[in-house]
């Protein structure tokens, strides 16, 4: 099983300030199956980053996504009020399938 | 407008039994997997199960194996998660999700599902309590 790991735990930020979110596997991530989510407090997770660094429909241009093999990074090159959150890595690697990581809070300094 | 929309809370009482429901709508529910996650208080995202409703095929993971039984009707578009015996430990917020990307296969043809997921429900909270 492909163990993710999030640092830093919380990061504590102003808005308009960048924000960079690493994300480490334990092996290497396969064909880049690796996506980003944003979980505001109380709502369903939101998908932000696919393939590692593709943006899903609808996603603003300020966050963008890298990396490859087992470092990954979501970077939010300009906090709005908004981006106040939880980021989770997620990853895909056949079997036993789906494993998450245990998420940075985003909050604010 | 695609979307999938949970069943409400629930309370119940240890040993008792419990199915939680999903529905999709605005897309071709049966050509597309659905996936349960779990999410205890405070805490990430686990990944439990996944169905293809064209054909009821299921994986289920490690951790979940046994515990959960996951399900699907194509007549009413709705993905369902259920439990035979809950625990207080199963208190949480489930979550299904979709894709509306195509899988693949793989090279000795093991068919794979999209591997993240683009649309969310509102979660599902269950309590278990005595």
């Amino acid at each position: 099983e492909i163990v993710l790991t999030q640092s830093p735990g919380t990061l504590s930020l102003s808005p308009g300030e960048r924000a960079t979110l690493s994300c480490r596997a334990s092996q290497s991530v396969g064909s880049n199956y690796l996506a980003w989510y944003q979980q505001r407090p109380g709502q369903a997770p939101r998908l932000l980053i696919y393939g590692a660094s593709s943006r899903a429909t609808g996603i603003p241009d300020r966050f963008s996504g890298s990396g490859s093999g087992t470092d990954f990074t979501l970077t939010i090159s300009r906090l709005e009020p908004e981006d106040f959150a939880v980021y989770f890595c997620q990853q895909y690697g056949g079997s036993p399938g789906f494993t998450f990581g245990p998420g940075t809070k985003v909050d604010v300094k | 407008e695609e979307q999938l929309v949970q069943s409400g809370a629930a309370v119940k009482e240890p040993g008792e039994s419990l199915r939680i429901s999903c529905r999709g709508s605005g897309y071709d529910f049966i050509s597309y997997w659905v996936a349960w996650m779990r999410q205890m208080p405070g805490k990430g995202l686990e990944w439990m199960a996944i169905i293809y409703p064209g054909d009821s095929e299921t994986r289920y993971s490690p951790s979940f194996q046994g515990q959960v039984t996951i399900s699907a009707d194509r007549s009413t578009n709705t993905a369902y998660l259920q439990w035979n015996g809950l625990k207080t430990s199963d208190t949480a917020i489930y979550y299904c999700a979709t894709s509306l990307g195509f899988g693949y296969y793989d090279a000795s043809g093991h068919r794979h599902p999209p591997p993240n997921f683009d649309y969310w429900g509102q979660g599902t909270l269950v309590t278990v309590s005595s």
